[in-house]
């Protein structure tokens, strides 16, 4: 009930195309969607976060589409570029007490050239 | 710039040694957090502290113990290394207000032959 699937695993999509990774929850007591990047041999970063009480946030490139009712979650990335390469990590978090963060699997992510 | 760092990159020990992985962040954060990273299993949680003296089990607790001496530094100890322990680990602080945006460390590969 804690879990958070992410998929696919890894992706490969041209420059230019739109990357989709997806993210699904059980635990309807989540609160808080972020999703995370990690370039090779860095620690993960915030990229980009949203509430279940908005269906879509926009930052840049990057959108976070909201599904509370199918209880899932995506990210899309607009013009993917090569720089866009990296791990991404979709989590949730409960809003209530010392709550903790739990993560996805990852999706690595290659855009081609 | 808001800053984790951990005390080494890379760490080679021998199964039965005793480990310690130092983490210092530089933000007054409140919490901090141990993860352990995996291909294909993602980032899991093996404590966290969210203040001093004081820490909570994450997902995987066994085999590793933490201290939280000072606010600023959260310390992972193995206590007797096994080779089940290799893995990247990263450690992460966030403020209590805004417990979702964690600030990775760029982690610490740990080899136990």
């Amino acid at each position: 009930q804690q879990q958070v699937k992410q998929s696919p695993q890894s992706l490969i999509v041209q420059k230019g195309g739109i990357s989709i990774i997806n993210c699904a929850y059980e635990n309807t007591a989540f609160d808080y969607f972020p999703w995370y990047q990690q370039f090779p041999g860095k620690g993960p970063a915030l990229l980009i976060a949203i509430r279940p009480d908005v269906s879509e946030k926009k930052e840049g490139r990057f959108t976070i589409s909201f599904n509370k009712s199918a209880k899932q979650f995506s990210l899309h990335i607009m013009d993917s570029q090569p720089g866009d390469s990296a791990t991404y990590f979709c989590a949730a978090k409960l809003d209530s007490g010392y709550s903790t963060l739990t993560f996805g699997k990852g999706t690595m992510l290659l855009v081609s050239p | 710039d808001v800053k984790v760092t951990q005390s080494s990159r890379y760490l080679v020990k021998r199964t039965g040694e005793k480990v310690f992985l130092e983490c210092v962040q530089d933000m007054d954060h409140e919490n901090m957090f141990w993860y352990r990273q995996d291909p294909g299993l993602g980032l899991r949680l093996i404590y966290f502290s969210y203040d001093v003296k004081m820490k909570e089990k994450g997902d995987i607790p066994e085999g590793y113990s933490v201290s939280r001496e000072k606010k600023e530094r959260f310390s992972l100890i193995l206590e007797s290394a096994s080779t089940n322990q290799t893995s990247m680990y990263l450690c992460a602080s966030s403020t209590l207000q805004w417990d979702y945006e964690q600030y990775f460390g760029p982690g610490t590969r740990l080899t136990v032959t």
